[in-house]
């Protein structure tokens, strides 16, 4: 079975650095095809894909938050790290981590199996 | 990077309509599209991938079509389980985009 859960902290003041982590269990991210992705979803408004870090270490940012964001790996440890620099109140959201991975072996990555999400507000 | 707009935004229906929500994407993303399903307070659910391809697990009153820049997603006989927000997403090219989403409300 596979499962994936966040933690961080529930309340981070602006300017602070927002450090998330994604534990997983029923898969491991030494497997070719496997990734980890992370989403975000500011109360009451849309899922924004954040970034993804894969097997082989790639990773890939969302073009506006590019600069903030850093993904990690520990794979010994099943866990996948999100740091975001310079928070803001409008980083206020339920952040989510997705196992992410190759369909089939075809080259078709998706976000199949989702944590529950972890809710964080900005605020002083 | 590739804009995705659905619509409608809000869909209002009953049990048993059927029910189709469009995207479409700012440049060709060929059938590299994914749905999902939220309910509140869930995380989303996949419930389509490349296009027209059902994940498993899922009834087989949804389906989805399109390709290239237009795409639909289709409830044949809306069911009460069915009430959601839906997501298109195309995994074409990073960065990964999501559509603003479509609320599927009760008539």
């Amino acid at each position: 079975q596979v499962t994936l859960r966040e933690s961080g902290p529930a309340l981070v003041k602006p300017t602070q650095t927002l450090t998330l982590t994604c534990t997983f269990s029923g898969f491991s991210l030494s497997t070719s095809g496997m990734c980890v992705s992370w989403v975000r979803q500011p109360p009451g408004k849309a899922l924004e894909w954040l970034a993804l870090i894969a097997w082989d270490d790639d990773k890939y940012y969302t073009t506006s938050l590019k600069t903030r964001l850093t993904i990690s790996k520990d794979t010994s440890k099943n866990q996948v790290v999100l740091t975001m620099t310079n928070l803001d109140p409008v980083d206020t959201a339920t952040y989510y981590c997705a196992r992410t991975r190759d369909y089939f072996g075809s080259g078709i990555f998706l976000m199949d199996v989702w944590g529950q999400g972890t809710t964080v507000t900005v605020s002083s | 990077d590739i804009q995705m707009t659905q619509s409608p935004s809000t869909l209002s229906a009953s049990v048993g309509d059927r029910v189709t929500i469009t995207c479409r994407a700012s440049q060709s993303i060929s059938s590299r599209l994914a749905w999902y399903q939220q309910k509140p307070g869930k995380a989303p659910k996949l419930l389509i991938y490349q296009a027209s391809s059902l994940e498993s697990g899922v009834p087989s009153r949804f389906s989805g079509s399109g390709s290239g820049t237009e795409f639909t997603l289709t409830i044949s006989s809306l069911q009460p389980d069915d009430f959601a927000t839906y997501y298109c997403q195309q995994y074409n090219s990073y960065p990964w985009t999501f559509g603003q989403g479509t609320k599927v409300e009760i008539k």
